[in-house]
């Protein structure tokens, strides 16, 4: 079972909302990531969680603040967006085997409205 | 740096038509190749993947072979469908030495396959 679980699948909110994005997997994966995909664009990296330590930020701005609480989720809060925040929101996973070949699995992504 | 070059699309063939979606990499070291598929909608799928020289990677009659003399992955397959339009994404990663492994991917390639 290669399955990565993302919710909620839409999410509409405005510029003073608090909302927060959730991701799921029950692989035993120890590194989690976020991208995120503007329309017709490749998904661009924002934070990579290994073994619940948050490893990578690609200086996401801190209206973005995710979240490993355990090994299976990961969680990204969401505040004060502005529109051009609006794209699909990725969470991926993969094993976090140092020096190993890793394969990155996505979910289906929650497509943010930022009003 | 790492990156990687896919050939600009929107790609549109006809169904049964032979496949070929170009795709050159730049890497530092020895990086895994990947192509992902991308559907109306959807997240990312893993479709097929590679690690190390002269490997094919092969899924649903897609192929691709790592080819460090071109530095290519060309995706293949022999005779689209219809259900075969959907956005490709051809990517690379290489090992970090902490499990947590940066994909970098092409601009992606659009293909509409008509009946």
């Amino acid at each position: 079972d290669t399955e990565v679980t993302q919710t909620p699948k839409h999410l509409v909110m405005g510029m003073t909302n608090k909302k927060s994005l959730k991701c799921e997997q029950h692989m035993g994966h120890r590194a989690m990531y976020w991208y995120k995909q503007k329309a017709k664009k490749p998904p661009e990296l924002m934070f990579v969680y290994s073994y619940e330590k948050l490893s990578i930020n690609e200086s996401v701005p801190s209206r973005f603040s995710p979240e490993c609480p355990n090994s299976s989720l990961l969680n990204l809060h969401l505040h004060a967006l502005q529109p051009e925040d609006s794209a699909l929101y990725l969470c991926a996973s993969s094993q976090g085997l140092a020096g190993g070949y890793e394969t990155q699995y996505f979910g289906p992504g929650t497509r943010l409205l930022v009003l | 740096g790492n990156s990687v070059t896919q050939m600009e699309g929107p790609v549109t063939l006809s169904e049964e038509a032979f496949l070929t979606i170009n795709c050159t990499y730049t890497a530092t070291g020895y990086p895994s190749l990947f192509w992902y598929v991308q559907y109306p909608g959807e997240g990312l799928q893993l479709l097929l993947k590679a690690t190390k020289a002269d490997d094919k990677g092969s899924n649903k009659g897609f192929e691709a072979t790592y080819r460090k003399e071109t530095t290519s992955f060309h995706l293949e397959k022999g005779s689209v469908q219809v259900s075969d339009s959907a956005v490709y994404f051809c990517a690379l990663s290489e090992p970090s030495g902490f499990g947590n492994e940066k994909l970098t991917f092409g601009t992606g390639t659009r293909l509409t396959i008509i009946p």
